[in-house]
């Protein structure tokens, strides 16, 4: 079946324009995760959602940072008047429900802030 | 900050070698997972461990559960050159829900 989809796969944009980039989960998954990852680093935590419960927000480093799920599907990761040190990787990720913890990954979005 | 120490941080394998490495923590988990991440790609999930002192093999990869449930390890037999890649522990603590907690990575690497 279907894996976890992120697009666009490559994004290059200039410091102060804001950028969305979108996560579809594997389909039937309830749980949601975006993570960054910067060059050579692991994983970091920024947002969680899981069914129609309020997100946890924890991991988001700014208040530029926002992600919406509409339909308890799709998502969607906006980030506003980027900043240099916002180029990463962003990685999305699925899982079941609330009580997987095998979380399946999508192939990330490779973002550049010139 | 991260809770996982996973080390090393990176190695150099010949082929045909053995490999090893490991998480720890001073934190309890009640879940391990461990992933592969090859350029450009997303992590994979490789092998995941449930019960303390688990072992459970997937092909040339062990990995256990330590009895603590404050470490585990992983290893991989007769490494082959598609082996490379950075290599991620990942554990679900005892008080945090379904979320996760990842080490920072192991790179594996072929020696010239």
């Amino acid at each position: 079946g279907a894996g976890v989809s992120q697009s666009p796969s490559n994004k290059v944009t200039e410091k102060g324009k804001d950028v969305e980039l979108r996560c579809d989960p594997i389909s039937g998954h309830t749980a949601l995760y975006w993570y960054r990852q910067s060059l050579g680093q692991g994983l970091e935590f920024l947002i969680y959602f899981q069914g129609n419960s309020a997100p946890d927000k924890s991991g988001l480093p700014s208040d530029r940072f926002s992600a919406e799920r509409t339909g308890g599907s799709v998502s969607t990761l906006t980030i506003q008047r980027t900043q240099q040190e916002d180029s990463a990787v962003y990685l999305c990720a699925s899982s079941l429900s609330q009580k997987s913890y095998e979380q399946y990954f999508g192939p990330g979005t490779r973002l550049t802030v010139t | 900050g991260q809770q996982l120490n996973q080390s090393p941080q990176s190695m150099f394998i010949q082929e045909g070698e053995d490999v090893s490495m490991n998480c720890t923590s001073s934190s309890i988990f009640n879940t391990w997972l461990w992933y592969k991440q090859d350029p450009g790609e997303g992590p994979v999930l490789l092998i995941a461990l449930y019960k303390a002192g688990e072992l459970t093999s997937n092909g040339r990869l062990t990995a256990q559960f330590g009895i603590t449930r404050k470490d585990s390890f992983l290893n991989i037999s007769a490494s082959i050159p598609s082996d490379v890649g950075i290599y991620f522990c990942a554990g679900q603590l005892y008080n945090a829900g379904n979320m996760l907690t990842f080490g920072g990575g192991t790179r594996l690497m072929v020696k010239p």
